[in-house]
């Protein structure tokens, strides 16, 4: 069974671009989750996403959004790039939600200049 | 409001000797917890789950962990460390138990191993 894929893995954007990133879960997941990994801040919960709708998000300003189709796939959206958003951004699928284990994909490196 | 704490932000141990990581935990009720483990580069692995039952719970790669709610903790252990265990590992909670997938995380904790 295939893994949790994200696309692209490496991303280089400057300031005020915006930026789309793909999650495509492991076959039968229907919840996606994204996280943010800093060194500065670690591991944070940006959004959760379950049949289509999303289920919670973290605290991070508007500019980060998502969605998901119904095939599962999720994409997340940043518009108007900090540098501060340079992080790797973490994908993370489930079979359902409310707290079942979840596998995640090797990330997103998104650099912001 | 939930919280993971991992008190150690690096620990070096000698391969073949014993390893103990600690997380401590804050929340009102029974937690979901995890360990996840991440390579340099690399997405997270799991390498076990708390979600009832026995306190004692067995993961992948030789690791077990141990839910102690009188310390609030579920701290990670292994009998022999390998060199291939050198990482970073990270414990987790779920934020709302039963409601939703989002995880609080610890600040991690980077293993070192020496030859």
């Amino acid at each position: 069974k295939a893994g949790v894929t994200q696309t692209p893995r490496y991303l280089i954007k400057t300031r005020g671009q915006q930026v789309t990133l793909s999650c495509s879960p492991i076959s039968g997941h229907r919840s996606v989750s994204w996280y943010q990994q800093t060194p500065g801040q670690g591991l944070q919960f940006l959004f959760e996403y379950f049949s289509e709708t999303q289920r919670n998000k973290g605290n991070f300003p508007g500019r980060f959004s998502g969605r998901q189709f119904s095939n599962s796939r999720s994409e997340m959206n940043v518009s108007t790039l900090e540098l501060g958003d340079s992080a790797l951004y973490l994908c993370a699928s489930s079979l359902t939600s409310g707290g079942n284990e979840q596998f995640f994909g090797p990330g997103t490196r998104l650099t912001v200049l | 409001a939930q919280s993971v704490t991992q008190p150690d932000i690096h620990i070096t141990v000698s391969e073949g000797a014993s390893l103990e990581l600690r997380c401590n935990y804050s929340y009102g009720a029974t937690p979901y917890l995890f360990w996840y483990v991440q390579s340099p580069g690399q997405g997270l692995q799991l390498l076990l789950k708390y979600f009832s039952g026995d306190t004692l719970v067995q993961g992948i790669k030789g690791f077990e962990a141990e839910f102690k709610r009188s310390q609030s903790s579920f701290n990670l252990r292994k009998p022999s460390v390998h060199w291939s265990d050198a990482a970073e590992y990270f414990c987790a909670v779920v934020g709302e138990r039963g409601a939703t997938n989002k995880l609080i995380f610890g600040t991690g904790t980077l293993l070192a191993v020496q030859p």
